[in-house]
């Protein structure tokens, strides 16, 4: 269960947009359509964002947009805003009832 | 209002054992599959366990397997995670989740989180 490769970090401008890669394997992101995204402000609990790839859980601004090709999964973040700068995580299934998360990417909004 | 409280963390000496718990309210646990989720501070999630609803299905990362039982006391609201043979690298926020439902369908997603024990491992 190694974990999924993410950019350390990546940033935009207010109004920008941004996308965060999430590379994995054709055991985990490559072979199944499950991956997620969620978003954590530190000290409070993470929120998530996307689900299934590309599927917003209700409430969920829809600035947020998810895809995936192959083994990389990707998160689109629209219209940039202050509060969307936090931390963001990718997670996929991996087989025998195990989940595998990114290494988290640092968004910063300039 | 839906929450998960996590419970039990501490400073334990490597070799150790703690049981951290977790309390769920505003909903009903055992329809539910939960995890457990860790931080370790200023590093990224890593997924630690999943127990099914009833607690008859149990798996576990790598990281963990063997050391780590994740279990449930439905009558009681609780989930727990028994760590033993506790070592530095175990040392984390550890997180309780509960898994999305989508109708009737499991979906490998976390909705509800709590706000995290941590646990440190040192002598």
């Amino acid at each position: 269960q190694s974990a999924l490769t993410q950019p350390a970090s990546v940033s935009g401008s207010p109004g920008q947009s941004i996308t965060i890669s999430c590379t994995g394997t054709s055991s985990d992101v490559g072979r199944y359509s499950t991956v997620s995204w969620y978003q954590h402000h530190p000290g409070k609990a993470p929120k998530f964002m996307i689900y299934e790839v590309s599927k917003r859980p209700s409430g969920v601004s829809n600035r947020f947009s998810g895809s995936k090709s192959g083994n990389t999964a990707s998160l689109t973040i629209s219209g940039l805003q202050a509060e969307d700068e936090a931390d963001y995580y990718c997670c996929s299934y991996a087989g025998s009832g195990t989940l595998v998360f990114g290494g988290g990417t640092k968004l910063t909004v300039l | 209002e839906v929450q998960l409280v996590e419970s039990g963390g501490g400073l334990v000496q490597p070799g150790g054992s703690l049981r951290l718990s977790c309390a769920a309210s505003g909903f009903t646990l055992s329809t539910y599959w939960m995890h457990w989720v860790r931080q370790v501070p200023g590093k990224g999630l890593v997924w630690v366990s999943r127990v099914n609803s009833d607690g008859s299905a149990t798996t576990y990362g790598d990281s963990v397997k063997g050391r780590f039982t994740i279990s449930r006391d439905n009558a009681k609201n609780t989930l727990h995670l028994q760590m033993n043979s506790l070592g530095a690298e175990d040392t984390a926020v550890y997180y309780c989740a509960r898994e999305f439902v989508e109708g009737s369908r499991q979906t490998d997603v976390f909705d509800i989180w709590g706000q995290g024990t941590m646990v440190t491992v040192s002598s």
